[in-house]
C-alpha cells in the first residue's frame, strides 16, 4: 500500500514557541491531505483538510490562526502549532486518500508543550 | 449524519481464542466501510474495506469483517487471536466524497 511518513515522531517544546510537523506521501501524489488530532484513549479528532495549491479547510472550532496548514507540493502537507501551550499537548496524525478510496495514515507525532 | 458506534471500549480475549468486534454506522446510503488498526504511540494501518459486492471481506493479518445492511453492521472477526493482535481498533465509513468518520475505537487486550 501506499507510504505517508510523518515527522517529527516526538517533540517536546516550551510554551509560547511555534512547531512544525511534515506530512509526505512517499510514494504517490496527494492533493488532499487530512490532520487528525487524537486525545488518549480517544478515537481521532479531524482539524483540517490540507489541499494543494489552495488554502485549507479547518473543522468548526479549530483555530486557523494557531494550527497553520500548508500544503507546498504534491507530496508535502505541514502543521505549524503556533504559540503552543500545554493543552495544545497531543497526538496529531495526518493521512492522504489512496486511489482505491482507503485512507493511508502517517506514524504520529506526540507534541509536548512544557 | 453519518455516525459510527462501536459499543464495546475495552475487549480482553484470552491467547487462541477467536474475536468479533463490533461496529454499527448510520448513513442513509451504503457507505464505505474500514476497520482500522492502531498499535500504541503509531499511526492507524487498514485492515480491510468494504466498498461493495460479496459482503464477507478479508483483510490483513487473518481478520475479517461481514457487512450487514439489515443491522447496519461491519463486525470485524479473527478465528484466533495472537498476543501481536493487542492494539485498538477503529470503525469508520467514508461518503461519496472524502469525508470518513472513525467510531470511538475498542482497546483489543489479549492474555497469555
Amino acid at each position: 500500500g501506499a507510504v505517508v511518513s510523518q515527522h517529527p515522531s516526538r517533540v517536546i517544546c516550551k510554551s509560547g514557541t511555534s512547531v512544525k510537523i511534515e506530512c509526505r506521501s512517499l510514494d504517490f501524489q496527494a492533493t488532499t491531505m487530512f490532520w487528525y488530532r487524537q486525545f488518549p484513549k480517544q478515537s481521532l479528532m479531524l482539524m483540517a483538510t490540507s489541499n494543494e495549491g489552495s488554502k485549507a479547510t479547518y473543522e468548526q472550532g479549530v483555530e486557523k490562526d494557531k494550527f497553520l496548514i500548508n500544503h507546498a507540493s504534491l507530496t508535502l502537507s505541514t502543521l505549524t502549532v503556533t504559540s503552543a501551550h500545554p493543552e495544545d499537548s497531543s497526538f496529531y496524525i495526518c493521512s492522504a486518500p489512496g486511489d482505491a478510496g482507503e485512507l493511508f495514515f502517517g506514524e504520529g507525532s506526540r507534541l509536548t508543550v512544557l | 449524519a453519518q455516525s459510527v458506534t462501536q459499543p464495546d471500549i475495552h475487549i480482553t480475549v484470552s491467547e487462541g481464542a477467536s474475536l468479533e468486534l463490533r461496529c454499527n454506522y448510520s448513513y442513509g446510503a451504503t457507505p464505505y466501510l474500514f476497520w482500522y488498526v492502531q498499535s500504541p504511540g503509531q499511526g492507524l494501518q487498514l485492515l480491510l474495506k468494504y466498498f461493495s459486492g460479496d459482503t464477507l471481506v478479508q483483510g490483513i493479518k487473518g481478520f475479517e469483517a461481514e457487512f450487514k445492511r439489515s443491522q447496519s453492521s461491519f463486525n470485524l472477526r479473527k478465528p484466533s487471536v495472537h498476543w501481536s493482535d493487542a492494539a485498538e481498533y477503529f470503525c469508520a465509513v467514508r461518503n461519496y466524497g472524502q469525508n470518513f468518520v472513525f467510531g470511538p475505537g475498542t482497546r483489543l487486550s489479549v492474555l497469555p
